[in-house]
């Protein structure tokens, strides 16, 4: 089975600073591992995804990711905060290699930038 | 990349009545297609999941014959809230997954706000 956890609800930042939002997982199986962004009223838009590749992922907007086998970690970084970074974060998790491909989402963290 | 639309984008109804929302792959075929909910400050509730021209399989706890869902072709799923009640108020969220590609990306599409007074 898999599972998600975020660490922190809320994450309160300020312009410029370093963003460090928490992930950790369970699977039973390797894992595929994502981080989603949802702006208010709208979908979800993907930031990275780990698929047993680079275990140093990158996406879009200055995010990256880390995959950490030893600590089931994926936290999302990126070293400079802008306004409009602020939105609600995902993590989530699928089973990887088998074809299954539900997706296991935490319970999110909204990031606030303080000017 | 990839896109999902949704139709309509925020609805409102009166109770007791039944609510079709739309899911469109517009660039490429769906196999496989998703049905979340999104309750106010929680996180995504996987409800079904449609595979095109077969039975969707619902998760545990969502009533299927109230949250009907149809997969009939590779570009389009809906799921029809049906007898709806202001519980249902909720934010909808389809993804659809390209049957093609094996990278277990899901694509999201941008969500249906519904309103049941």
């Amino acid at each position: 089975a898999q599972s998600v956890t975020q660490l922190g609800s809320h994450v309160s930042v300020s312009e410029g600073a370093l963003v460090l939002l928490r992930c950790n997982y369970s699977s039973s199986v390797p894992p595929y591992l994502f981080w989603y962004v949802q702006y208010p009223n709208q979908g979800l838009q993907l930031l990275l995804k780990y698929t047993s590749a680079a275990t140093l992922v990158k996406g879009i907007n200055g995010f990256e990711a880390e995959f950490k086998k030893s600590e089931t970690s994926f936290h999302l970084t990126k070293p400079s905060a802008h306004m409009s970074d602020a939105a609600e974060y995902f993590c989530a998790v699928s089973e990887g290699g088998t074809g299954a491909n539900n997706l296991f989402f935490g319970t999110g963290t909204r990031l606030t930038v303080i000017p | 990349g990839a896109v999902v639309s949704q139709h309509p984008s925020r609805v409102i109804c009166k109770s007791g009545t039944s609510v079709k929302i739309e899911c469109r792959s517009l660039d490429f075929q769906a196999t496989t297609m998703f049905w979340y909910r999104q309750f106010p400050k929680q996180s995504l509730m996987l409800m079904a999941t449609s595979n095109e021209g077969s039975k969707a399989t619902y998760e545990q706890g969502v009533e299927k014959d109230k949250f009907l869902i149809n997969h009939a072709s590779l570009t389009l799923s809906t799921l029809t809230v049906t007898s709806a009640h202001p519980e249902d108020s909720s934010f909808y969220i389809c993804s659809a997954r390209d049957g093609g590609v094996i990278n277990n990306e899901q694509f999201f599409g941008p969500g249906t706000r519904l309103t049941v007074l």
